[in-house]
């Protein structure tokens, strides 16, 4: 069972719609939660981040993540062409330790 | 906020040859960086950590003697990829964690080996 895993995709949606990506891992010390934005052939910027359980909004963006579930969440509204991606959920045990990716969902946002 | 820097950002070598690839903290000091690897169409692969004045830390599976990392300051770490190979070629990701939980980014080194 790899450590991180989650949906490649592709997922394609019309504009408009809400978006929901999904990750979950085995590694019960994580306690730090990330989503990444990757464009292609750029390095990753940091949309989210969360410490431990429950949600956090950010515009259009929210994180959810679950601990006793080992399941974490991303949700876009009202999602927009130039969120056309990859998303890659990420982790650490602690604040300063190695971020273990998952292997990320491509999104494409249809006009 | 703070910026880590990569350099070059893109490098096309012939096989055999050694590439170096710089990974810069440009306005704070990181005592860890780490390495990681992306092939096309794949997630960041951790490959080692950077570790200021001492020797790196390597993930499984990771040749040591074939990837030689140098953190010789606290605002600098080196990544050699030593007699490169074209199954070598990759974009490569350094990164530094903040004071603040946050890890920063490097913008990548593509390594093209012909």
């Amino acid at each position: 069972q790899k450590e991180v895993e989650q949906d490649p995709g592709p997922l394609s949606v019309p504009e408009g719609a809400i978006v929901s990506l999904n990750c979950t891992y085995s590694n019960s010390a994580f306690q730090y939660f990330m989503w990444y934005r990757q464009y292609s052939r750029k390095g990753p910027e940091l949309l989210m981040y969360t410490y431990s359980s429950g949600n956090k909004e950010d515009g259009r963006f929210t994180a959810q993540v679950d601990k006793s579930s080992k399941y974490i969440s991303l949700f876009i509204r009202d999602s927009q062409p130039s969120d056309s991606a990859t998303y890659l959920c990420a982790m650490s045990e602690t604040s300063y330790d190695k971020v273990i990716f998952g292997p990320g969902t491509s999104l494409s946002v249809i006009p | 906020g703070a910026v880590v820097s990569q350099h070059p950002s893109r490098v096309i070598c012939k096989s055999g040859t050694s590439v170096k690839i710089e990974c810069r903290s440009l306005d704070f000091q990181a005592t860890t960086m780490f390495w990681y690897r992306q092939f096309p169409k794949q997630s960041l692969m951790l490959m080692a950590t950077s570790n200021e004045g001492s020797k790196a830390t390597y993930e499984q599976g990771v040749e040591k003697d074939k990837f030689l990392i140098n953190h010789a300051s606290l605002t600098l770490s080196t990544l050699t990829v030593t007699s490169a190979h074209p199954e070598d070629s990759s974009f490569y990701i350094c990164s530094a964690p903040g004071q603040v939980y946050e890890q920063y980014f490097g913008p990548g080194t593509r390594l093209t080996v012909t």
